[in-house]
């Protein structure tokens, strides 16, 4: 399987800030990277696809970037409804591979 | 806007069988692929498997041996039995629907709102 190695596993910011979180794979994967938004209680969305793709409705605060097998989200100027759980996904080969999940708390 | 929503037993005892069902409301099953995921408490996300619109199957080689997903044309929903749960299958589970682009790639969006399942004794 491919393991996906997300980092940080938490972090603390304020609104407004610059957040990256990255999410290194186990192997190559290509551009077949998504990322996830969970907020409490709730089950996650789809944030980006395809490393940089975002899908219709998700604020372009929101971006992806890929260097080799190491993934970055980045969420410039970090809003109130921001803060959640951000999850990585490899979408290469199966069995689809989830990282463990960065939580965005408030500072 | 297609919309999940899922249903099935919270609470199961260890050996029995865990059955999920997910509804696909305002679209079809056709030419898509439809899965289900896991979040056990305080862990990431565990995808288990899915189920094309034909009734092609991909199943989590961790769980292949426990695990059936079939789908009801006729009712618009497909579904998930795991058997012999036990204490570690506790966790959340979601219903999503697998889409793709070009270049092969794919995603889960949407998903359902979550069954939480507890296996205790």
């Amino acid at each position: 399987d491919i393991q996906m190695t997300q980092s940080p596993s938490s972090l603390s910011a304020s609104v407004g800030d610059r957040v990256t979180i990255t999410c290194r794979a186990s192997q190559s994967i290509s551009t077949y990277l998504n990322w996830y938004q969970q907020k409490p209680g709730l089950a996650p969305q789809l944030l980006i696809y395809a490393v940089s793709s975002l899908p219709s409705g998700v604020p372009s605060r929101f971006s992806g970037s890929r260097s080799g097998t190491e993934f970055t989200l980045t969420i410039n100027s970090l809003q109130p409804e921001d803060f959640a759980t951000y999850h990585c996904q490899q979408s290469h080969r199966t069995p689809w591979t989830f990282g463990q999940g960065t939580k965005v708390e408030i500072k | 806007q297609v919309q999940l929503q899922q249903w099935g037993a919270g609470l199961l005892k260890p050996s029995e069988t865990l059955y999920l069902t997910c509804g696909v409301y305002g679209g079809s099953l056709s030419d898509y692929y439809w899965g289900w995921i896991r979040q056990p408490p305080g862990e990431g996300l565990q995808w288990i498997g899915e189920i094309y619109h034909s009734g092609t199957t991909n199943y989590n080689p961790s769980l292949m041996s426990r695990v059936t997903i079939s789908l009801d044309r006729s009712k618009n929903q497909f579904s998930l039995e795991l058997s012999a749960v036990t204490a570690a299958d506790t966790a959340m589970y979601y219903c999503a629907r697998r889409r793709y682009s070009t270049y092969d790639y794919i995603w889960f969006d949407p998903w359902g709102q979550g069954t939480l399942v507890t296996v205790s004794s």
